[in-house]
């Protein structure tokens, strides 16, 4: 079964660098997805990403985040500048459609240490 | 906004044994959709199972059935015949119909099958 596959796997930073994380959706699906989640605390939306353009994001989302799709297989989430509260899985998800009977596919995640 | 509770972070249950997650959530929508996903410890989410909230019936998927209460908001999940590979982390999520698959999580339960 095809899967959404992330790396690294976990990347350590330092307070203020910029950060990628780099994501391969499945192939045919054309709904993108940054989720995170803090440790002990729950999951949340990022940002979705349709046609080359960003058509939800949350607060959390602000300026030091980005997100590009810069060829026809990967997605990524830039950090800018990362700060200590940074540090959370992140997981990239994908879907055929959006409604609710096109489930997100997730990966593995990518643990971001800022220090 | 809505919000999505899961009252019990931990629970345990005997190998072949019947047990019952809970969540309930907060929306003034009327049309959305709930779903329950998987973490094991490889860290991907995956989907178990998913309800819309226009259906009355609830929604079953093998050994994994919910308790669909729309009036109370309520979504429990039931693992029948209990497996060792369902040691995992719950997640249940809440979605707005329109919501481009913006998923709100709920704290999760860790649930740990016993041999």
């Amino acid at each position: 079964e095809p899967e959404v596959t992330q790396t690294p796997s976990h990347q350590v930073t330092q307070m203020g660098q910029e950060v990628i994380l780099r994501c391969v959706p499945i192939s045919n699906h054309l709904y993108f997805y940054w989720y995170r989640q803090i440790l002990g605390q729950k999951v949340e939306f990022l940002v979705s990403f349709y046609n080359n353009e960003i058509s939800e994001k949350s607060e959390i989302f602000d300026d030091q985040f980005s997100v590009e799709r810069p060829d026809g297989s990967n997605f990524t989430l830039k950090i800018r500048s990362t700060k200590l509260e940074d540090s959370a899985m992140y997981f990239c998800a994908s879907s055929e459609g959006v409604a609710g009977n096109s489930p997100l596919h997730f990966g593995n995640g990518t643990r971001l240490t800022v220090t | 906004a809505q919000t999505v509770t899961q009252s019990q972070p931990e629970m345990s249950v005997q190998e072949a044994e019947t047990v019952t997650l809970s969540c309930t959530y907060d929306t003034s929508e009327s049309n959305y959709y709930l779903f329950w996903y998987k973490q094991p410890p490889s860290r991907q989410m995956i989907l178990v199972i998913r309800q819309e909230a226009y259906k009355q019936q609830n929604a079953t998927e093998n050994r994994f059935s919910v308790n669909f209460q729309k009036a109370a908001k309520s979504f429990s999940l039931k693992i029948s015949d209990s497996q060792l590979g369902d040691t995992a982390m719950y997640f249940c999520a809440f979605m707005k119909s329109n919501a481009g698959n913006m998923l709100t999580f709920g704290g999760g339960t860790r649930l740990m099958v016993k041999p």
